[in-house]
């Protein structure tokens, strides 16, 4: 079965520093890999995707994200973050090609923005 | 650009009630999902629908049925509600021949009292 994996469950960052989030998928096709970020109370929005080619994806608002199969990692980096970012990060895999599979969610990381 | 639409958008029901959410996708979208998501929880895929023909399942319990439409729009019916169906649930859609790509809907709050 598959599975995503975001160790950390809370991150505090300064503002304008540097972030990454960390993300480990087990599956045993080829994954597609996605990161969606959720204010509270609200929806989900797409940040960025992995379905294949260039290992380094860049998304929205400044994040990037860089697939590493040997290590079964998608990590998502942001190089200055802003009070604006603070949000739950989700981590998020579904099978390539699978058509209408639905995604499985890492349990999410609440990053919190220090001024 | 126009983008998943859920209604309603707050609920509240009691126990043993049943309760209709709705799902319009992204136009020329023909995939439907839902999911369900406990406070503090990750998004839990529950069902979707290609084509209004279900198609893959997840952790949907029996008291709940979804079906899609010929205008693409889903409904999802719960019954029976209990305490813990309290949750937001979220739809979300993409098109299948193209993309893998979920956009998701700002969800609607169930509450179960």
């Amino acid at each position: 079965a598959q599975s995503v994996t975001q160790p950390d469950i809370h991150i505090t960052v300064s503002e304008g520093a540097s972030l990454e989030l960390r993300c480990n998928y087990s599956y045993g096709a080829t994954p597609y890999l996605f990161w969606y970020v959720q204010s509270p109370g609200q929806g989900l929005q797409l940040l960025l995707k992995y379905f294949s080619g260039d290992t380094l994806v860049q998304g929205i608002k400044g994040f990037e994200a860089e697939f590493k199969r040997s290590q079964s990692s998608f990590n998502l980096r942001k190089p200055s973050v802003h009070w604006s970012d603070a949000a739950e990060y989700f981590c998020a895999v579904t099978e390539a090609g699978g058509g209408a599979d639905g995604l499985t969610f890492g349990k999410g990381t609440h990053l919190i923005i220090q001024p | 650009a126009a983008g998943v639409i859920q209604s309603p958008r707050h609920l509240i029901k009691e126990k043993r009630e049943t309760a209709t959410l709705k799902c319009y996708p992204i136009p020329r979208h023909d995939t439907v999902y839902w999911y369900q998501q406990g406070p503090g929880q990750d998004p839990q895929f529950l069902i979707s629908f290609y084509e209004k023909m279900q198609s893959d399942k997840g952790s949907i319990p029996d008291r709940f049925s979804a079906q899609q439409f010929s205008d693409y729009h889903s409904e999802l019916n719960m019954s029976s509600l209990e305490l813990g169906d309290s949750a937001l649930y979220f739809c979300a859609s993409s098109e299948a021949e193209t993309t893998d790509t979920q956009y998701f809907g700002p969800g609607t709050r169930l509450t179960v009292l």
